[in-house]
């Protein structure tokens, strides 16, 4: 079973900045949490991962929270390419296990 | 050229009928993944292999096996497809040797399969 909780789907204006929610509330002090998005027809692809510190790479930031139950995917501004389901994931990445995501909706 | 690719990409098969999934990868992983995708769902792990000789059952085994015949080669095999085997497959990599990012996986394209 996933182990963690995301909205179904979320809308964005392009060029806004989009925070995508995710509730692990059951996490271990080891596991990592990761971010993959599956954008239309194609198989998911690494976005970032985290342990307790907030982290910035190219594509995006995360923004963990201090209990780390909860944590936030950033996309500083939206294009329509980052129309996608982003999966949120936690704990060891050898066997990751993918929940439903939340379905991004970006609007010209 | 794809460092992960999977072969067929489209197939259409009938009820009872054996088919394999081919995954082939050039990243020099040494651990490999299969998963299936159904509508509106995530993806489930159904086989994952840390090496050539170590294959495990991932959560929906049921009805499918695996052959890994060398590091970058991860078969999926369907004896006797039925109906609701039909999805889209998807294989992947990693390697847990990188330290940044951490045992990142890596996806094929995928394959839809579809069994009448």
């Amino acid at each position: 079973d996933a182990k963690t909780t995301q909205p179904n789907s979320m809308e964005s204006n392009e060029e806004e900045p989009v925070h995508l929610p995710c509730n692990h509330s059951t996490i271990s002090g080891t596991d990592y949490i990761h971010w993959y998005r599956q954008l239309p027809s194609q198989g998911p692809e690494y976005v970032i991962h985290g342990l307790t510190s907030n982290v910035n790479n190219r594509m995006a930031s995360l923004a963990i929270a201090e209990d780390r139950k909860s944590s936030t995917l950033i996309l500083h501004r939206a294009t329509l390419r980052d129309a996608a389901v982003y999966y949120c994931l936690q704990g060891g990445s050898e066997k990751l296990v993918f929940g439903k995501g939340t379905k991004l909706t970006v609007n010209p | 050229d794809a460092d992960v690719t999977q072969t067929p990409r489209n197939r259409i098969t009938k009820t009872g009928k054996r088919i394999m999934l081919e995954c082939s990868q050039t990243k020099g992983h040494d651990r490999m993944y299969w998963y299936r995708q159904d509508p509106g769902l995530g993806l489930r792990l159904i086989y994952y292999s840390f090496d050539v000789k170590d294959i495990n059952k991932g959560e929906i085994s049921d009805g499918y096996s695996v052959s890994r015949q060398a590091q970058a080669k991860f078969s999926l095999s369907l004896e006797s497809a039925i109906p609701n085997q039909t999805a889209l497959y998807f294989c992947a990599t990693s390697d847990p040797s990188e330290r940044i990012p951490r045992d990142t996986q890596y996806f094929g394209p995928g394959t839809r399969l579809t069994v009448l």
